[in-house]
This record gives C-alpha cells, sequence and structure tokens, in this order.
C-alpha cells in the first residue's frame, strides 16, 4: 500500500516569514495530493489539494508543488500569520479507492 | 450548511466495555470514511461506505471493530471489548461523489475514547 512520510515534524517561524513542509509518498499510482489544517479538538479541514496532472497550484499566500518523478509534495505558506499556527497533514489517495494515506503531521507554530 | 456531525464527542469505557459512535454525514453525501487518529499521529484509514455498501474494510485493525451504514447516511462505528489501545480520536469524513472521483472528503470532529 501506499506510505507517506512527512518533514518536518514541527516548524517554529516569525510571523510574517515563508514555511515549507515535505512530504514523499511511495506509490507512483497516487494521483491526488490534499493538505489539511487541523486545529486542537477539530477535524482536519482541506486547504489546498493538487492532482497529478498539475505542477503547481496557488491560492493566495498558499502554494503546493508536486514532482511526480521523485514523488514528493510540499507546502508553501508565504507571509505567515500567528492564526496559521496549527498542525498540517498532507495526505496521498491511493489509486485502488477514495481512502486517503496521511502523512505524521507537521505542528506549524507562528511567533507574532 | 451543516457539516459532518459525530456523536458523542468523548467517550470513557473502561476496559471490555463495547462502545458505539455516530457519524451523520453531509446530506447527499454518497461516500462516507472512518480513520483512527491517535495521539500526535495523522489518521488512519479503517473503512468505507459507498452508500449503505462497506467497499473496503481493510483498515479495521480487529474483529473487534464493526461498521454500518444500513440506510446509506448515518453511520455507526462501533468497537466490542475495548483495550487501551483502542484510545485515539476517531474521525468521519464524507465525499460528495464515489470512487474514482477527486472530490474533497470533509470530516467531522472527531470521537476522542479513552479506555481505561
Amino acid at each position: 500500500g501506499e506510505n507517506v512520510e512527512q518533514h518536518p515534524s514541527t516548524l517554529s517561524v516569525q510571523e510574517g516569514d515563508s514555511a515549507v513542509i515535505k512530504c514523499t509518498y511511495s506509490d507512483s499510482a497516487s494521483n491526488y495530493f490534499p493538505w489539511y489544517k487541523q486545529e486542537l479538538g477539530k477535524g482536519p479541514q482541506l486547504i489546498i489539494d493538487i492532482r497529478s496532472n498539475v505542477g503547481e497550484k496557488k491560492d493566495q499566500r498558499i502554494a503546493v508543488t508536486l514532482n511526480k518523478t521523485a514523488k514528493h509534495f510540499s507546502l508553501h505558506i508565504t507571509e505567515t500569520q500567528p492564526e496559521d499556527s496549527a498542525v498540517y497533514f498532507c495526505a496521498a489517495r491511493y489509486n485502488a479507492g477514495n481512502m486517503l494515506t496521511f502523512g505524521g503531521g507537521t505542528r506549524l507554530m507562528v511567533k507574532p | 450548511g451543516a457539516g459532518v456531525s459525530q456523536s458523542p464527542r468523548y467517550k470513557v469505557a473502561k476496559r471490555g466495555q463495547d462502545v458505539a459512535l455516530r457519524c451523520d454525514p453531509i446530506s447527499g453525501h454518497v461516500s462516507l470514511f472512518w480513520y483512527q487518529q491517535a495521539l500526535g499521529q495523522g489518521p488512519e484509514f479503517l473503512t468505507y461506505f459507498q452508500n449503505e455498501a462497506q467497499l473496503d474494510k481493510s483498515g479495521l485493525p480487529s474483529d473487534r471493530f464493526f461498521a454500518e451504514r444500513p440506510e446509506g447516511s448515518v453511520s455507526t462505528l462501533k468497537i466490542q471489548r475495548t483495550q487501551q489501545e483502542d484510545s485515539a480520536v476517531y474521525l468521519c469524513a464524507s465525499s460528495m461523489s464515489g470512487t474514482g472521483a477527486y472530490n474533497e472528503q470533509f470530516f467531522g470532529p472527531g470521537t476522542r475514547l479513552t479506555v481505561l
């Protein structure tokens, strides 16, 4: 089955700086890569996603890049704000079905 | 409209007790997923329904875990004879379409199960 690795596990940045979180996946058949933000006591919330036929996608301060050859994808957050502080998860959709395989998560702390 | 709701939000069980966790998906959503999230880890897939059909239960950790969605809407995850290792947050997610679509999975707030 699919395996998703995520780094770093914790990330601390100053407000206004950029943050980058990286993930690798194992199954070359995976074709959908969402990123979720999870705040304390809440369920994961989708913030951006990318499909395997696209190399990059941007939505305001958030961007995701995908390198299918290397089987890795990254989340970029620019101009970070304290409200960006949360745990972020990458995921990959295994081609055999709709289930998502998640990375281990990154705790992002944005210091004012 | 309302999102995915789960109940109870918190459940404390003594080892050996049976528990039932409920998920109300977004109205009209065909697909429903259960995930288990251990403390400090990412969610792990348990089982998947398309309408009332359970199409994948490969992630259920043992035969003590059972899920159903009899009318293709509300789903219940049942854990029999709970063990301490069952302590986790159980997340339910729903999506609009069935297998093969890229559609978003909307997550509920989860049920935090603590087994003493």
